[in-house]
């Protein structure tokens, strides 16, 4: 079952703070987020798990609510470099590695 | 480089053809994903091998079969294409609980 994204699609200001959303109708193990620049390949960005923290890398983090099956991706003081579309990966089974992707956000940073 | 190659970057083919997607997975990494990106949209998760065997199907077409060969690198091959078949085409690899690496995609074009 697809994970569902929201919002669709972000437009900020260079500096403001934005929030993308990752919900399952189904437990999951682990969630995974990817941002993908136009015509290039997706990049991986940091990996929850079940039980685990809440990761950060400089300024893009994400935390991960096992009761609710949702995880968000908080993306603080926004840089030109963020734009592109954000997809996160939902893993079922501990060691199946197999991941179903959102339909994406795409994330606009204007000057 | 990400280290996972994909070949060739750019096919294009007329319907009825017959085509093959070749990927060489980063070193040491057993699991080989097979991910179809059509315009503007999501992946699409089509197949996945873990050190030559299947492990797990998703949405892929009976005309499309895919395998992983001793090297571990891994082919997907595509049958009586037609225009619908177009997109782009991501290979991936990945140890388990780690994300995955992407490889730069080929671009099919069906005509």
């Amino acid at each position: 079952q697809q994970p569902v994204q929201s919002p669709q699609a972000v437009i900020l200001r260079e500096g403001e703070d934005a929030v993308i959303n990752c919900s399952s109708s189904k437990a999951l193990y682990s969630v995974h987020w990817y941002r993908q620049k136009h015509g290039e390949a997706p990049v991986f960005l940091m990996i929850l798990l079940k039980g685990g923290e809440q990761k950060g890398h400089e300024k893009i983090s994400a935390s991960f609510n096992e009761k609710k099956q949702q995880s968000s991706l908080y993306l603080t003081a926004s840089q030109l470099s963020y734009s592109g579309t954000y997809f996160c990966g939902t893993e079922i089974v501990q060691g199946a590695q197999k991941l179903v992707f959102g339909q994406g956000t795409r994330l606009t940073i204007n000057p | 480089d990400s280290g996972v190659t994909q070949t060739p970057k750019h096919l294009i083919t007329a319907t009825g053809q017959r085509v093959t997607l070749r990927c060489s997975p980063r070193s040491g990494d057993l699991s080989v994903y097979w991910y179809q990106q059509s315009l503007d949209q999501g992946l699409q998760f089509l197949i996945q091998y873990y050190n030559g065997e299947e492990r797990a199907k998703g949405n892929i077409l009976e005309r499309f079969s895919a395998q992983q060969f001793p090297d571990l690198h891994s082919e997907l091959n595509l049958s009586s294409l037609e225009l619908g078949d177009s997109a782009l085409y991501f290979c991936a690899s990945s140890v388990e609980a780690y994300g995955y690496t992407f490889g730069s995609g080929t671009r099919l074009t069906v005509v």
